[in-house]
């Protein structure tokens, strides 16, 4: 079965700090993206990348940064927390016919 | 652009009964697939069901959906519902217009199950 592992599992950040969300997958999937779940607003899509050293914005981009240097690494990168960014985040690969997601990060901005 | 609507964020039902999750979808483009995914508390959304078939009947663990094209749904169902089918439940949608074949999610209804 698909693995799609993410670390830190839960991460306490403060307001003004950097952050770094890691994801790795050993599915020699093309496709990695990265999305916040906040309640009453489902899943929603930050970036994205279909290829090593590329990525794409997603829906709500502004404040995340991301990196695929490798195509089983995809990063996301808040290089200013801030207070909103609160949520949990979700990684996930994709074959044509399904996402796999990982288990999540829990990020608490104070 | 696409987008997927749940109306109801909590369903409440008794073990035994019937369920039924709304999802109505907008998109622009034909060659979209529609997707339920669930997710037990904790744990990472997985794949509950997937068609791109108009009219045809999607089955799996119980749950089952159909596609309706005409009326832009692609509803959950399940005759007899478990104490073990309380999550959350998101509709999606994924499709070329989007370019990346993301998977455009509803805002997820919340089924809890009671004894």
């Amino acid at each position: 079965e698909a693995a799609v592992t993410q670390s830190p599992r839960s991460k306490v950040a403060v307001t003004g700090g950097k952050v770094t969300l890691s994801c790795h997958q050993t599915n020699n999937h093309d496709y990695m993206y990265w999305y916040r779940q906040d309640t009453g607003h489902g899943l929603r899509l930050i970036h994205y990348s279909y290829v090593a050293d590329s990525t794409e914005k997603g829906d709500i981009p502004d404040g995340y940064k991301a990196s695929r240097p490798s195509q089983e690494n995809f990063s996301l990168i808040l290089e200013l927390a801030s207070l909103s960014q609160t949520a949990v985040y979700f990684c996930a690969s994709r074959t044509n016919a399904e996402q796999f997601f990982g288990p999540g990060t829990r990020l608490t901005v104070l | 652009g696409d987008s997927v609507t749940q109306t109801e964020g909590l369903v409440t039902v008794t073990e035994g009964l019937p369920v039924m999750l709304n999802c109505t979808y907008q998109t622009a483009y034909s060659d979209v697939a529609f997707f339920w995914y669930v997710q037990y508390l904790n744990e990472a959304p997985k794949l509950l069901l997937r068609s791109s078939t108009d009219n045809k009947r999607t089955e799996h663990q119980g749950f089952h959906a159909t596609l309706h094209k005409s009326s832009s749904s692609f509803h959950l169902q399940k005759s007899s519902v478990q104490l073990s089918d309380s999550a959350l439940y998101y509709c999606a949608l994924s499709g070329a217009s989007s370019g990346s074949w993301q998977l455009i999610f509803g805002s997820g209804t919340q089924l809890t199950v009671m004894p």
